[in-house]
């Protein structure tokens, strides 16, 4: 089975400043997917960026990267730069390569602050 | 990019009624799925929408409550059958394989809330 960890349920960040938003997983999988997703109060789940389990190198997608230890099982989020539209729910998840099922964390609220 | 498109976007039903939603995705896709968010919670997987079969359910999860239709490689339809107010959720589509990508991408999502 598969567990997501998100251990901070709220953040709160400056405008313009980075945050790293934590996120922990368990598999007995050696292949698998791992996705962060950004909620905002209108409910759409927003993907945001995604490593795979070979992947050597992290994932960036703009202003968000994936930092990605694998011997540790840590999957990290990096906002930089943080905007006021950023705040938002950010949820990490995982996928099996064979079905494709996410497992979602709990979630993070991120606020950022002007 | 593609486009993924739910209806309802919202409703409001009463107890022991049915909602349908509908999940269109402008290119064809591997693999649908369906969600669902409670008040407060993470996502939940509901099912595995199987094009041309019957879909698969995750524990918790039986066919009567949520019977689900994939007729073809863009379209989905999920019903969420004699509701109760527990009933209330977000419910999401999501799809994978636009653009021979692993990455998954969600519908807008059909907020239901059952009085």
């Amino acid at each position: 089975a598969q567990k997501i960890t998100q251990t901070q349920p709220g953040m709160f960040v400056q405008e313009k400043e980075a945050v790293t938003l934590d996120c922990t997983y368990d598999t007995s999988d050696q292949s698998y997917g791992l996705f962060w997703y950004k909620q905002p109060s209108s409910g759409e789940m927003i993907f945001l960026i995604y490593q795979g389990s070979y992947d050597e190198q992290n994932a960036t997608e703009g202003r968000y990267s994936l930092n990605f230890q694998k011997a540790r099982k840590s999957a990290n989020l990096v906002i930089s730069a943080s905007q006021l539209g950023d705040s938002a729910m950010y949820f990490c998840a995982m996928s099996r390569s064979r079905d494709y099922k996410l497992s979602f964390g709990a979630g993070t609220t991120v606020t950022v602050r002007a | 990019s593609a486009v993924i498109s739910q209806k309802p976007s919202r409703d409001i039903c009463q107890r022991g009624t049915s909602l349908t939603i509908q999940c269109q995705v402008d290119s064809q896709v591997t693999m649908m799925f369906w969600y669902r968010q409670q008040p407060g919670q993470s996502l939940t997987l509901i099912a595995t929408a199987n094009q041309g079969s019957e879909a698969t359910y995750e524990s918790g999860f039986v066919i009567d409550k949520f019977p689900i239709s994939r007729p073809n490689l863009t379209f989905s339809t999920l019903t969420v059958s004699n509701m109760s107010p527990e009933d209330s959720s977000i419910y999401l589509c999501s799809v994978v394989g636009l653009q021979n990508s692993y990455e998954q991408y969600f519908g807008p999502g059909t907020r239901l809330t059952v009085t």
